[in-house]
């Protein structure tokens, strides 16, 4: 049974458009969630967090998480070319636990 | 902006040698992380350090594996004897206790190639 599942795309939005990316999870006590961007042969980098319930904007990205529907998701507003990367959905296992449990990640290419 | 450093970036190794990978965390961070990423798959746990003891480990860090905090700044993944599938892209990540909360921040990684 995957943990963290992340459609791997690609996923094609032109330039300015919306980008909607997507994650699911199996565990329901899972506690934190995170949003990486990861490109090509580069390390992650952390770009959001959220650990309620709602939406969290900051900038142009917004993460929204649903507990109940153990969904996770973040929403890139403008997007611009040099968003393109793979996004890394992360989990964070119940209290006690601080590791991360990764998707696959997404591919997200900006088309000028 | 206080970043986590990898050393070597590239190490290339034969098989069944002993490897040393080296992270400096970022400096007022107490809980210290190595995941790995092989080629076109996802990032994995391997192991969480704290107060100089291992706090968590994954099923991929078996007895080939150890970490240590030599000197108060560099934290250390050692592989004893390394096999092909250890090709891998290794990253040390390090965390704050409070303040920041759980956000882990990454290193650039070093690149492990096993032949």
């Amino acid at each position: 049974q995957k943990e963290v599942e992340q459609n791997s795309g690609p996923l094609s939005v032109p330039e300015g458009a919306i980008a909607s990316l997507n994650c699911t999870y199996s565990d329901r006590g899972s506690q934190s969630f995170f949003w990486y961007r990861q490109y090509s042969g580069k390390s992650p980098e952390l770009i959001m967090f959220i650990y309620s319930n709602g939406d969290k904007e900051d900038g142009r990205f917004t993460a929204q998480l649903n507990k109940a529907s153990q969904y996770v998701s973040l929403l890139i507003r403008d997007s611009q070319p040099s968003d393109s990367a793979t996004y890394l959905c992360a989990v964070r296992k119940g209290a006690g636990s601080y590791q991360l449990t990764f998707g696959k990640g997404t591919k997200l290419s900006v088309i000028p | 902006e206080p970043e986590v450093t990898q050393t070597p970036s590239h190490q290339v190794t034969q098989m069944g040698q002993e490897v040393i990978l080296r992270c400096v965390p970022i400096s007022n961070h107490l809980y210290f992380y190595w995941y790995r990423q092989i080629l076109g798959q996802k990032v994995e746990f391997l192991v969480s350090f704290y107060n100089n003891e291992i706090s968590e480990k994954s099923e991929i860090f078996d007895d080939q594996f150890s970490v240590e905090r030599p000197d108060g700044s560099n934290f250390t993944l050692k592989i004893r004897s390394t096999k092909l599938e250890d090709s891998a892209m290794y990253f040390c990540a390090s965390r704050q206790n409070s303040g920041t909360g759980d956000k882990a921040f990454f290193g650039q990684g070093t690149r492990l190639t096993v032949v």
